[in-house]
């Protein structure tokens, strides 16, 4: 299986400043079929089923406000929010999906500072 | 509008089975892969299992092959989740998710192993 490993398991930042999230995969998930990376990266609120923000690592999801952007390629990814809203708080979860069984990262929990 | 709920969860003793059902509603429900997802309260996420549109391909976690089946029945837009030797382990909210393509998720089911 594909190891996914975020970092860190949390973080505090002051609204409007920049928050990243890593993620390490176990090994490569950059398909040579279409040159694309099987990752991507959810949201979840509390009391709330997770919501899908970036696919193939960088592309945003139709209605996701552009201050998300994914990053990255092979084995390390990157979620950046470049300026905190307090909606924002929540735990974030990178996954792959380029092999059976698709795996999520620890998560990785955001709040307010 | 779209709609995915599940249904079928609640407290179970360890070796017992149960069958989760998840009802869908607002689009081609047979176009689409399916799979479910767990939640253990307050933890990560797992993947569980998939099932293609037309039923012919399923896979599993290794932690639940052997003793999950997952089924649909287009006729009636619904997916099955079939769980049987439960362990305590796999106390979790079991969510139906029409997972990346047109990403939805249910609110998911408790299901809840315990003596």
């Amino acid at each position: 299986d594909i190891v996914m490993t975020q970092s860190p398991d949390s973080l505090a930042v002051s609204l409007g400043e920049r928050a990243t999230i890593n993620c390490k995969s176990s090994q490569s998930v950059l398909s040579s079929s279409n040159n694309r990376n099987s990752l991507a990266w959810y949201q979840q609120k509390p009391g709330q089923p997770p919501k899908l923000l970036i696919t193939w690592a960088s592309t945003r999801e139709s209605g996701v406000p552009d201050r998300f952007s994914g990053s990255g390629s092979g084995t390390d990814f990157t979620l950046t929010i470049s300026s905190l809203q307090a909606e924002d708080v929540a735990v974030y979860y990178c996954t792959q999906y380029f092999n059976i069984p698709w795996t999520f990262g620890q998560g990785t929990k955001v709040e307010i500072k | 509008e779209e709609q995915l709920v599940e249904s079928g969860g609640g407290l179970v003793q360890p070796g017992g089975s149960l069958r989760l059902s998840c009802a869908a509603s607002g689009f081609t429900f047979s176009s689409y892969w399916m799979h479910w997802v767990r939640q253990v309260p307050g933890k990560g996420l797992m993947w569980v299992s998939r099932i293609k549109g037309d039923g012919s391909i399923t896979t599993y976690a290794d932690s639940v092959k052997g003793r999950f089946t997952i089924s649909r029945d287009n006729a009636k837009n619904t997916l099955y989740l079939q769980m049987s030797s439960l362990r305590a382990e796999d106390t979790a909210v079991y969510y139906c998710v029409r997972m990346l393509d047109r990403d939805f998720w249910g609110q998911g089911t408790l299901v809840t192993v315990s003596s």
